[in-house]
């Protein structure tokens, strides 16, 4: 059972474009939602993060939005660079728990 | 400062072989977690420590695979009779303290399992 459903699979956006990746969850015990950003052969990196108290977070040119009723989370790039190409993970945490649920990851390409 | 570590980078094996991964955690770091990427995946948590003890080993695959860390610092992630579906990317993370928003991933051990 996949408990985060991230989609799309991959997405290509001409630079100073805006691009959206959108993720899904199951289970309402969740209450901790990060994004991580990976570049080839790099670990990922965590980008931003949103508790489910906000609808939404914003950091620079990345701002994460959060519909709690519809359990929906989504990332949103503004002006995007093509330094911002790379892939993006949603994930899920369970309070109390310590392990992160990872959704499939978009492999993001911005094209200049 | 420096970040978490792994070795080796990239390990080549064959079927039914023993492989150590090595984590090395951001000094002072007590909670380290184990993921795996399969190809086309996401990251699958494996297992994780707070100190020297693993209260949470529930995303181990079989019986096959183990982790332990000493000292605090150190741990190892060990796959027996390695299969090929074993081939993956295992990254390490850790965290200043358990429960911390933060976790910070290492480059990761690329495993081919012929």
């Amino acid at each position: 059972q996949q408990q985060v459903k991230q989609s799309p699979q991959s997405l290509i956006v001409q630079k100073g474009g805006i691009s959206i990746i959108n993720c899904a969850y199951e289970n309402t015990a969740f209450d901790y939602f990060p994004w991580y950003q990976q570049f080839p052969g790099k670990g990922p990196a965590l980008l931003i993060a949103i508790r489910p108290d906000v609808s939404e977070k914003k950091e620079g040119r990345f701002t994460i939005s959060f519909n709690k009723s519809a359990k929906q989370f989504s990332l949103h790039i503004m002006d995007s660079q093509p330094g911002d190409s790379a892939t993006y993970f949603c994930a899920a945490r369970r309070g109390g728990a310590d392990g992160l649920t990872f959704g499939k990851g978009t492999h993001l390409i911005i094209q200049p | 400062g420096a970040g978490v570590s792994q070795s080796p980078s990239n390990k080549v094996t064959e079927k039914g072989k023993d492989v150590e991964l090595r984590c090395d955690p951001i000094s002072g770091h007590t909670a380290l977690y184990w993921y795996r990427q399969s190809l086309g995946q996401g990251l699958e948590f494996l297992i994780y420590f707070q100190g020297n003890s693993a209260p949470d080993k529930s995303g181990l695959p079989s019986d096959r695979f183990s982790a332990e860390r000493t000292g605090g610092s150190v741990s190892t992630l060990t796959i027996q009779r390695t299969q090929q579906e074993d081939s993956a990317v295992y990254l390490c993370a850790s965290s200043s303290q358990r429960g911390a928003e933060t976790q910070y991933f290492g480059p990761g051990t690329r495993l081919l399992v012929l």
